[in-house]
């Protein structure tokens, strides 16, 4: 079945290192996005991207950066780790490239990353 | 930007009774407000959605209502069962394929008890 991979799954590192989570997808969507989830604060939008060519920033950017290297890759970065990044990642991906665009986000496994 | 509102955040239910989670929110432009579902331990996943030009929809034992007038939508879940038992997250946002600006609610932990 087409789905959303995330790797890994689980990481557990110490504060001021550098950390990328990764995502790939075999669902032939165009837009790919990173969610951060915390307990009481729902799901929060970190950065999308529409295409190869397209980043944008969500509504808690700072401390991350993305880049999306194929039209089904997508990956998060953390250039400085801190205790508060700790939290779950979910990758997502929308749309069926030349279907019409329904909205529906598909949501990866998760990323557990605890930062120490 | 907007901002959804989710009540309550947790609700516990015996089975067969009828569970209701609310949602507000502030942008009168938005138009599209999915609900998702999230077992202990899963990746979330749209349950149902509605648009702005409906005011209510029904898919089996669960349904959602929207008042745009109040800015608020709710969703119903009857009979339920215990794997109902999950994290419910609603959302909004203008337009229905523009993910980028969809806006979770806070989540309710609704628990179906034998």
């Amino acid at each position: 079945d087409a789905d959303v991979t995330q790797t890994p799954r689980n990481r557990i590192t110490k504060t001021g290192k550098r950390i990328m989570l990764e995502c790939s997808q075999t669902k032939g969507h165009d837009r790919m996005y990173w969610y951060r989830q915390d307990p009481g604060l729902g799901l929060r939008l970190i950065y999308y991207s529409f295409d190869v060519k397209d980043i944008n920033k969500g509504e808690i950017s700072d401390g991350y950066s993305v880049s999306r290297q194929a039209q089904a890759k997508f990956s998060l970065s953390l250039e400085s780790a801190i205790p508060n990044q700790t939290a779950l990642y979910f990758c997502a991906t929308s749309g069926a490239g030349h279907r019409t665009n329904t909205g529906e986000l598909f949501f990866g496994e998760g990323s557990r990353l605890t930062v120490l | 930007g907007e901002n959804v509102e989710q009540h309550p955040s947790t609700l516990s239910v015996q089975e067969g009774d009828s569970a209701v989670i609310k949602c507000t929110y502030s942008d009168s432009a938005s138009n599209y407000f999915p609900w998702y579902k999230q077992e202990l331990g899963k990746r979330p996943q749209l349950i149902i959605d509605i648009r702005s030009n409906v005011g209510e929809k029904k898919d089996q034992r669960i349904a959602v209502t929207l008042n745009k007038t109040a800015k608020h939508f709710s969703l119903h879940i009857t009979e339920t069962q215990p794997e109902d038992s999950a994290v419910y997250f609603c959302a909004a946002s203008r337009g229905s394929g523009t993910a980028s600006k969809l806006t979770f609610g806070t989540g309710t932990r609704l628990q179906v008890t034998l």
